[in-house]
């Protein structure tokens, strides 16, 4: 099916590991985001991209890397996961006018 | 430093009548703004769009309004509906050089039957 996906839905992991969220569109789109979810401070942005190969920082970039070397895909990976990235992750992408939001993958880290 | 503010986390409305969402923003470089409403365990889905040039845009029952001298933008929701119920977030779009998309941290409404 068309749209964006996320995976996994729900992943627990252990401080220090590394954990990588994937995120897929069919649409082609040039521009693809990362969101954390976190109550009291609503979406906050991780990185962005606006072309394969090019990627930016956004409001809370700490302790993340993405990359995005096909235009469909801009996985992001938790190098030292701590216990503050537990949060929900969604992905999004976009032409240029609104944001088509994955349906999000719930991190936990112990 | 929040460039996107929504001062009320929550909103509770009888049906039928007028819902009322606001947002505030910092950024005077912000020239296309949007609303979102989220369900729990789902994403973010689009709303309402309104670009800097414009100061009102209508969607059926959403209205969003946008008064750049206040920097200050609204969602009218006419009238209210029990499914209407969830988080709605506000956010806007930058211009420096590639597009960035700022949200607010959303406020809960609660339409009551």
């Amino acid at each position: 099916d068309a749209g964006i996906t996320q995976s996994p839905r729900y992943k627990i992991t252990e401080t220090g590991r590394q954990v990588t969220l994937m995120c897929h569109q069919t649409w082609s789109h040039s521009y693809m985001f990362w969101y954390r979810q976190d109550l009291g401070h609503g979406l906050r942005l991780i990185y962005y991209s606006a072309a394969a190969d090019i990627t930016d920082k956004g409001e809370v970039p700490d302790g993340y890397v993405v990359s995005r070397s096909k235009t469909e895909n801009f996985p992001l990976t938790l190098e030292s996961a701590t216990r503050s990235q537990t949060s929900v992750y969604f992905c999004a992408s976009s032409a240029t006018g609104e944001l088509f939001f994955g349906e999000g993958s719930r991190l936990t880290v112990l | 430093d929040q460039q996107v503010k929504q001062n009320s986390p929550s909103l509770s409305v009888q049906e039928g009548r007028i819902s009322i969402l606001n947002c505030d923003y910092t950024n005077s470089m912000f020239d296309y703004f949007l609303w979102y409403k989220k369900y729990p365990a789902e994403g973010p889905t689009f709303l309402i769009s309104i670009s800097s040039i414009k100061d009102k845009n209508e969607d059926g029952r959403f209205t969003v309004f946008l008064n750049k001298s206040a920097k200050h933008l609204s969602l009218h929701i006419v009238p209210s509906q029990p499914g209407d119920s969830a988080v709605y977030f506000c956010a806007a779009r930058g211009t420096s050089g590639t597009y960035k998309y700022i949200f607010g941290t959303g406020t809960r409404l609660k339409v009551l039957a």
